[in-house]
């Protein structure tokens, strides 16, 4: 089955600088691929996704890459905030099910 | 606010009680899933419904036992726990049941098995 790594696992970040966390997968039929943010006390909530068609979106602070060769896809967030702060997850899916595979999770910390 | 709901937010229960878990979606989605999150674990899927039947049982245990009534509703029951099954239980709802669909999560249900 899939298996997906997130790293690091751990990100402290100076509010106003920029943060990058990176997945791979290991599925190369693996299609979709979201983000997703959790707050404290809260369940998952999705930030940005994207298809396997796609090599990069942007939402304002929010963009995403993926390399379908080398299988890897990163979350970057430019002008940091406090609110930024979460764990966030990284996810794949692959065929034509809706299960996703979770990486471990990244605790963002963005300080003043 | 996501339009999933699940009740209780917190639950402590013995290991021969048995209790349930409840989600409720308000976004007219036809596929419910449960989800268990334990510490520094990736979130594990447990049940996939698509239009009120299971179409994926994660090789859970059967002591936890999915019911899915209708489209809106999804239940977890559970007895004779274990105290390892202590973790928070999410349930998520999406339009269908096919890859690529955004999945909407629910606040989850906190779970502490004594």
């Amino acid at each position: 089955g899939e298996n997906v790594e997130q790293h690091p696992s751990t990100l402290s970040v100076q509010e106003g600088d920029s943060a990058v966390i990176k997945c791979t997968y290991s599925d190369s039929a693996s299609n979709y691929f979201p983000w997703y943010k959790q707050e404290l006390g809260k369940g998952p909530q999705l930030i940005i996704d994207i298809r396997s068609n796609v090599g990069e979106k942007k939402d304002q602070r929010i963009a995403v890459t993926l390399n379908k060769t080398a299988k890897h896809f990163s979350l970057h967030i430019t002008e940091t905030q406090p609110e930024d702060s979460a764990v966030y997850f990284c996810a794949a899916s692959t065929g034509t099910a809706s299960k996703l595979t979770f990486g471990t999770g990244t605790r963002l910390q963005v300080t003043l | 606010e996501t339009g999933v709901t699940q009740t209780p937010r917190h639950l402590v229960m013995g290991m021969t009680n048995k209790k349930s878990l409840k989600c409720e979606q308000h976004l007219g989605h036809n596929a419910m899933y449960w989800y268990k999150q334990s510490a520094k674990k990736p979130l594990e899927l447990m049940f996939v419904y698509n239009f009120k039947e299971q179409t994926e049982n994660n090789s859970v245990p059967s002591r936890f036992s999915p019911e899915c009534p209708n489209s809106s509703h999804l239940f977890l029951h559970l007895h004779t726990l274990q105290p390892e099954d202590s973790a928070l239980y999410l349930c998520a709802s999406s339009q269908g049941g096919t890859s690529g669909q955004t999945q909407y999560f629910g606040p989850g249900t906190r779970l502490l098995v004594l």
